[in-house]
């Protein structure tokens, strides 16, 4: 099955700067790869996903890169924002179930 | 319009006893999940169902789980001889097919004591 690392567990910014997580997997299969926020208490929000057709896609502030050959994808959140401040997690479905990482407590300071 | 609801929002139970949990996905929306999140872990996959139809239920946990979905609408999560383990928060989600965006619920919160 599908197998999902994680990368850092723990992430603090200062406000401004950009922050980084990396998720490996180990599914050749696997062809769409979300990336959630959750907020202390809060369910998980989809934030951006991409599809292994692709191997990058912005959305304002958010980006996110996939290398097939590799088997890893990145988030990119440039100019950090204290309200950025949350858990994220990567995922990996190989059309039969979501597989997801541990998570990454992002902190911002302002 | 309404989003995914899950129902009850907190469920305390003594150990041995059974437990269910219900979800009322999005209209219209075919794929439902299920998912287990211990406190300040991750998300565990648990289940999903396209349709009334379950492809795979390796992910759960044990044969004390089932879980089932009629009419293509609600789904209950059923856990029988509940132990202290199982204490997590039980979220769900629904997407319009399987591998589209999925919303979550706000998950219920069951205490096993």
């Amino acid at each position: 099955g599908e197998n999902v690392e994680q990368h850092p567990s723990t992430l603090s910014v200062q406000e401004g700067d950009s922050a980084v997580i990396k998720c490996t997997y180990s599914d050749s299969a696997s062809n769409y790869f979300p990336w959630y926020k959750q907020e202390l208490g809060k369910r998980p929000q989809l934030i951006i996903d991409i599809r292994s057709n692709v191997g990058e896609k912005k959305d304002q502030r958010i980006a996110v890169t996939l290398n097939k050959t590799a088997k890893h994808f990145s988030l990119h959140i440039t100019e950090t924002q204290p309200e950025d401040s949350a858990v994220y997690f990567c995922a990996a479905d190989n059309n039969n179930d979501m597989r997801f990482g541990a998570g990454t407590r992002l902190t911002v300071k302002p | 319009g309404a989003g995914v609801s899950q129902s009850p929002s907190n469920k305390v139970t003594e150990k041995g006893k059974d437990v269910e949990l219900r979800c009322d996905p999005i209209s219209g929306h075919t794929a439902l999940y299920w998912y287990r999140q211990s406190l300040g872990q991750g998300l565990e996959f648990l289940i999903y169902f396209q349709g009334n139809s379950a492809p795979d239920k390796s992910g759960l946990p044990s044969d004390r789980f089932s879980a089932e979905r009629t009419g293509g609408s609600v789904s209950t999560l059923t856990i029988q001889r509940t132990q202290q383990e199982d204490s997590a928060v039980y979220l769900c989600a629904s997407s319009f097919s399987y591998g589209n965006e999925q919303f979550f619920g706000p998950g219920t919160r069951l205490t096993v004591l």
